[in-house]
């Protein structure tokens, strides 16, 4: 089966640069996504990485190291509504090429 | 475009009670998913859908039903409420080129069974 690791919280202050890792194990890997979840609220998709490097998108980037079943969503000039959960999710043949593995979550807690 | 809409946004329900958690999207898109998401965890697949009339289990499914007679509604169906069901569910839809990729999630049904 797959499984996923993510520390379950992290903790930093407004204007800081964060990481938030993900490792994994799968049975045949397609790629990793991460999503964003605020409290009380749905999960929205922040990036997706099949191959190996960093995707950037605004202030956050993703990065894959296929080789090494690790990934890891960078956030910079962190800002306090950037408190919440985020959550990587793996796509491989194991579950199928349509569908998600979450992992746990790690609790985003931003201070002033 | 009014995305992924779920309804109820919040119910409760008595030990034994049946209840539907309806789910519309107005994307278009042919893949859709229920997930459950427990406190402090994250999301399990229950049942998910590629197309109007096709279905399967998902991760957890005991518990559940669903249907898929439009491209635009996926109801899930609890027959018989038990406490281990209380949790907040999901819908999500995603088109099939970025099913893996990229789902697009509704607000969510927060369920409470006593």
């Amino acid at each position: 089966g797959q499984s996923l690791e993510q520390p379950s919280e992290v903790t930093a202050v407004e204007g800081a640069i964060v990481q938030i890792n993900c490792t994994y194990q799968t049975s045949g890997f397609y790629g990793l996504s991460w999503y964003q979840q605020h409290d009380g609220g749905a999960p929205t998709f922040l990036s997706y990485n099949a191959l190996d490097g960093l995707e950037e998108t605004g202030r956050f980037s993703s990065f894959l190291s296929r080789s090494d079943s690790y990934g890891y969503l960078l956030l910079q000039e962190l800002q306090m509504k950037d408190s919440a959960s985020y959550f990587c999710a793996v796509r491989d043949q194991g579950t199928g090429f349509q569908k998600l593995v979450f992992g746990t979550g790690t609790r985003l807690l931003v201070s002033p | 475009n009014a995305g992924v809409t779920q309804t109820p946004k919040f119910r409760i329900l008595k030990i034994g009670q049946s209840m539907t958690l309806q789910c519309t999207q107005d994307m278009n898109h042919n893949y859709m998913y229920w997930y459950r998401q427990d406190p402090g965890m994250g999301l399990k697949l229950i049942y998910y859908s590629v197309g109007a009339g096709i279905t399967d289990k998902g991760e957890v499914p005991n518990g559940y039903n669903v249907s898929r007679s439009t491209t635009e509604d996926f109801p899930l169906r609890l027959e018989l409420a038990a406490p281990s069901q209380t949790s907040v569910y999901f819908c999500a839809s995603t088109t099939s080129g970025r099913a893996g990729e990229t789902q697009y999630f509704g607000p969510g049904t927060r369920l409470l069974v006593l």
